[in-house]
């Protein structure tokens, strides 16, 4: 069980706009740690896709955005696209474990 | 800019130790700007963070596997490596090295992954 609960899938057609999810604690979000998103396609690494809650790397379309409030956070999505269909994971620290935690992960489907 | 590659047996036996190294290239690793990470991803299944060194020489371990895991860093090499003792079944997965920037903790870049498996 991961120490951040993210949605297992989410699906949208091409164009619409999709949200994922990602739920922490008192010891991750709500200490004030910042959230991270990655991208992952089949068979390859994960991609860093949204650092310090909300500030996407170069290269990285404003697509896509991140927003942390409270003990939650989420990625949007907006004007889906083919190649959005992958694996998304968010990040965070955690100081009851003095490390790195990870969701479990959401699948994104392109209807 | 930073380029991160993993070297190790891709198989490795149970009840021995799996040792991993990564190469680090375009940069230093004795910049205090990072530290140097170990995630793991068994087959079909999500991430997990195995553990960081800075350095010095300061190691930082996820708790689940602190007793079985050890983080070492070779500046002269420019690498870090990755040992993980009494490995089972279970170990299988691919292992990544990444980037931790201190500034942040966000991941970035990564290395390519190797799959290990563990199997008589």
């Amino acid at each position: 069980q991961s120490v951040l609960t993210q949605p297992p899938s989410v699906s949208g057609p091409p164009g619409q706009r999709v949200t994922i999810s990602c739920t922490g604690s008192s010891s991750n979000f709500g200490a004030g740690y910042d959230v991270n998103w990655y991208q992952q396609h089949p068979g390859t690494a994960p991609k860093l896709l949204i650092y310090g809650d909300s500030f996407r790397p170069s290269g990285v379309p404003d697509r896509f955005s991140g927003s942390r409030s409270g003990t939650s956070a989420s990625l949007a999505i907006t004007g889906l696209q083919a190649e959005d269909e992958a694996d998304y994971y968010c990040q965070s620290y955690d100081n009851s474990l003095s490390g790195s935690v990870f969701g479990g992960g959401t699948k994104l489907t392109v209807l | 800019q930073l380029r991160l590659q993993e070297s190790g047996p891709r198989l490795v036996k149970p009840s021995e130790t799996l040792s991993l190294t990564c190469t680090v290239s375009g940069g230093s690793i004795g910049s205090s700007e990072y530290y140097w990470d170990w995630i793991r991803q068994p087959p079909g299944k999500g991430l997990e963070w195995i553990g960081n060194i800075f350095y010095t020489g300061t190691t930082y371990y996820n708790p689940s596997l602190k007793s079985r895991v050890s983080i070492s860093v070779d500046t002269s090499k420019n690498q870090f490596s990755l040992k993980l003792s009494s490995v089972t079944a279970a170990d299988t997965a691919v292992y990544y090295c990444a980037t931790d920037a201190t500034s942040g903790n966000w991941l970035d870049p990564w290395g390519q992954g190797t799959l290990v498996t563990v199997s008589s």
